[in-house]
């Protein structure tokens, strides 16, 4: 059974950077099976609001970024560790929210934007306030 | 504004139907992109429900089934139960302009069980 956790400081700055770790246990983050391809992503959930897809990353080293957040945004991959990692730069308030990863699932032959979050964890709060 | 519109909020009985909407235009569902369904219960992992338009996951009860036509799609639960009080969510994929593409969701529809 895949999951995944998310972890990391629950209170930051504004101004500074926001750091989360994703830990995936029951697969590997660094390959695909059978048909279906899998990437990994951050997906957020602010306060009354609805949820807003932040970044993907892939194995082979693609990263998709929201545009809203391209200039901010760091996903990647710690293949040794089975983690992702996402650092947003330069936080407000705004960016106080409810953090997902997820795992996104697509056949082979289909392009990234078929894919879908199959499997999610349980989420992290983080609240940006000095 | 959510790129996806879904309606805030539905209700119904337990044992009955309801249906929650989900309206996009040609950049996303109407360019031919799926829509896909997640289920969110406050301290809860978010929950995939529909995916590729009409397919359930294995685990997610016939109750729950989707559709969609070109720019629009729907969710239906049958048999309401009071488990099924949550948050849903419609999600695709938006390609308006080359380099802004994104995946995106509906606003949230809140579903209560009366």
């Amino acid at each position: 059974q895949v999951q995944l956790q998310e972890s990391g400081p629950g209170l930051v700055k504004p101004s500074e950077t926001l750091s989360l770790i994703c830990t995936v246990s029951g697969a590997s983050i660094s390959g695909s099976i059978s048909n279906y391809n899998y990437y990994w992503g951050w997906i957020r959930q602010p306060p009354g609001k609805g949820l807003e897809w932040i970044g993907t990353t892939s194995y082979s080293g693609n990263t998709y970024y929201n545009p809203s957040l391209k200039s901010r945004v760091t996903v990647s991959e710690d293949t040794s560790r089975n983690q992702l990692s996402l650092r947003l730069s330069s936080v407000t308030a705004a960016d106080t929210a409810v953090y997902y990863c997820a795992r996104l699932k697509g056949r082979r032959y289909r392009l990234v934007g078929y894919y879908y979050m199959d499997v999610w964890g349980k989420g992290t709060t983080v609240t940006v306030s000095s | 504004q959510s790129v996806l519109t879904q309606p805030p909020s539905v209700s119904g009985a337990p044992g009955q139907r309801v249906t929650i909407s989900c309206t996009g235009s040609g950049s996303n569902m109407g360019a031919g992109y799926d829509v896909h369904w997640y289920q969110l219960v406050p301290g809860s992992a978010p929950k995939l429900l529909i995916y590729d338009n009409n397919n359930r996951p294995s685990g997610v009860p016939d109750r729950f089934s989707g559709s969609k036509s070109g720019a629009s799609a729907s969710l239906a639960i049958t048999g309401l139960q009071a488990e099924d009080e949550a948050i849903y969510y419609c999600q695709s994929y938006d390609s308006s302009l080359s380099g802004l593409e994104k995946w995106v969701f509906g606003g949230g529809t809140k579903l209560t069980v009366l």
